[in-house]
């Protein structure tokens, strides 16, 4: 089973649509949680932390079940500038060490 | 702030070469760094964490001898390549943190093709 896993999509959606992540990881010891977007042969870029009583960045919100060992992002209103591979990422080994899922990639569209 | 730079952004060497990466921190000191590669389609994947002023940590199954990391500084690490083979083509990316919550900022990464 891999540490941290997401379905790989692509999820296509109309602009303006709600659309909504999710991804698990398997180590219960995992202490902090991000979600990252990655362009098309560029660098992650953190788009927002993730916290156990949630949170929300404009037209983002990000959420943590720590007893599924679940997480999600909430995008509302997509633009196409939205159009990217969302990364979710877990902290782990004594807060040293960061475990990417594999991205879900997003294309929205007119 | 946590600006991290990365040079080169691509490089295309011959097999057999040795090529380096290096990783700056500009306006923060990391006593840690990563080092990541990503191949086509596939996730980020940690190849080694470096530490100021101490031998690098390498994951399981990198060879520490053929992916050298030095970090002579708070604000910089190198990874070399040492006698790159086409199987080495990849993106390699560096990424260091201000500490435990604040994220970690990636380098603009390195594509490297081996020919």
């Amino acid at each position: 089973r891999k540490e941290v896993e997401q379905d790989p999509g692509p999820f296509n959606v109309p602009e303006g649509a709600t659309v909504a992540f999710n991804c698990t990881y398997s180590n219960s010891a995992s202490q902090s949680f991000f979600w990252y977007r990655q362009d098309c042969r560029k660098e992650p870029k953190l788009l927002m932390s993730v916290y156990s009583s949630g949170n929300e960045d404009g037209r983002f919100t990000a959420q943590l079940n720590r007893a599924s060992q679940y997480i999600s992002l909430l995008i509302r209103d997509s633009k196409l500038s939205d159009s990217a591979t969302y990364l979710c990422v877990v902290l782990t080994g004594g807060g040293n060490k960061l475990t990417f899922g594999t991205g879900t990639q997003l294309k929205v569209e007119l | 702030g946590a600006v991290v730079s990365q040079h080169p952004s691509w490089v295309i060497c011959k097999s057999g070469t040795s090529v380096k990466i290096e990783c700056r921190s500009l306006d923060f000191q990391a006593t840690t760094m990563f080092w990541y590669r990503q191949f086509p389609k596939q996730s980020l994947m940690l190849m080694a964490t470096s530490n100021e002023g101490s031998k690098a940590t390498y994951e399981q199954g990198v060879e520490k001898d053929k992916f050298l990391i030095n970090h002579a500084s708070l604000t910089l690490s190198t990874l070399t390549v040492t006698s790159a083979h086409p199987e080495d083509s990849s993106f390699y990316i560096c990424s260091a943190g201000r500490g435990q919550g604040f994220g970690y900022t990636f380098g603009s990464g390195t594509r490297l093709t081996v020919v």
